[in-house]
């Protein structure tokens, strides 16, 4: 069945500690890829995406994403964490091809310690 | 800036009372979406629409319809709520992909949360 794997449901990290956020997909083809963070009382908003081309993706806040298509995963990483950073973060693809529907992965909650 | 506005940020509803929940944006973008957000799961797609009056299921379209009269506009509606309906509402936009337009992307309202007792 088509999917969407985020393992983490929750981590923790200290600030300034590097991040890594996992996300793996089971569809045939490359899908579209995208990371957004939903910060607490807020909607989604997103932070970066992939079409193709370069498989390191640059976003915003400090973000970037690469993508493995052997493992068929779009890793969501950050070198130093904020405070600010706290927020649940979802990894989506759109396997539409041009509709934008979106599927979800259950999304992992970052916890940041001072 | 691209606005998804909502009708309420929090609502209270009976067992079998008829909801409405409102979605409007501002981006003139063909594609809107209205999807629910539970701990756990993510966020699973209600239905959605590629243009005024068109309408498609999505993955948990039972015990919700919506409505699309205006392209800014977008609808859903809990015929007759049930507790199983309580849960975080989100409603985002988009505009057709054209290409591989750096613009394409969904954009999300504050959500409604619901509670039906």
């Amino acid at each position: 069945a088509q999917s969407v794997t985020q393992p983490d449901i929750h981590i923790t990290v200290s600030e300034g500690a590097s991040l890594e956020l996992r996300c793996n997909y089971s569809y045939g083809a490359t899908p579209y890829l995208f990371w957004y963070v939903q910060s607490p009382g807020q909607g989604l908003q997103l932070l970066l995406k992939y079409f193709s081309g370069d498989t390191l993706v640059q976003g915003i806040k400090g973000f970037e994403a690469e993508f493995k298509r052997s493992q068929s995963s779009f890793n969501l990483r950050k070198p130093s964490v904020h405070w600010s950073d706290a927020a649940e973060y979802f990894c989506a693809v759109d396997p539409s091809g041009g509709y934008n529907k979106l599927i979800f992965g259950a999304g992992t909650r970052l916890a940041v310690h001072p | 800036d691209v606005k998804v506005t909502q009708s309420s940020r929090y609502l209270v509803k009976r067992t079998g009372e008829k909801v409405f929940l409102e979605c409007v944006q501002d981006m003139d973008h063909e594609n809107m979406f209205w999807y629910r957000q539970d701990p756990g799961l993510g966020l699973r797609l209600i239905y959605f629409s590629y243009d005024v009056k068109m309408k498609e299921k999505g993955d948990i379209p039972e015990g919700y319809s919506v409505s699309r009269e205006k392209k800014e506009r977008f609808s859903l509606i809990l015929e007759s709520a049930s507790t199983n309906q309580t849960s975080m509402y989100l409603c985002a936009s988009s505009s057709l992909m054209v290409g591989l337009s750096l613009s394409y992307e969904q954009y999300f309202g504050p959500g409604t949360r619901l509670t039906v007792t």
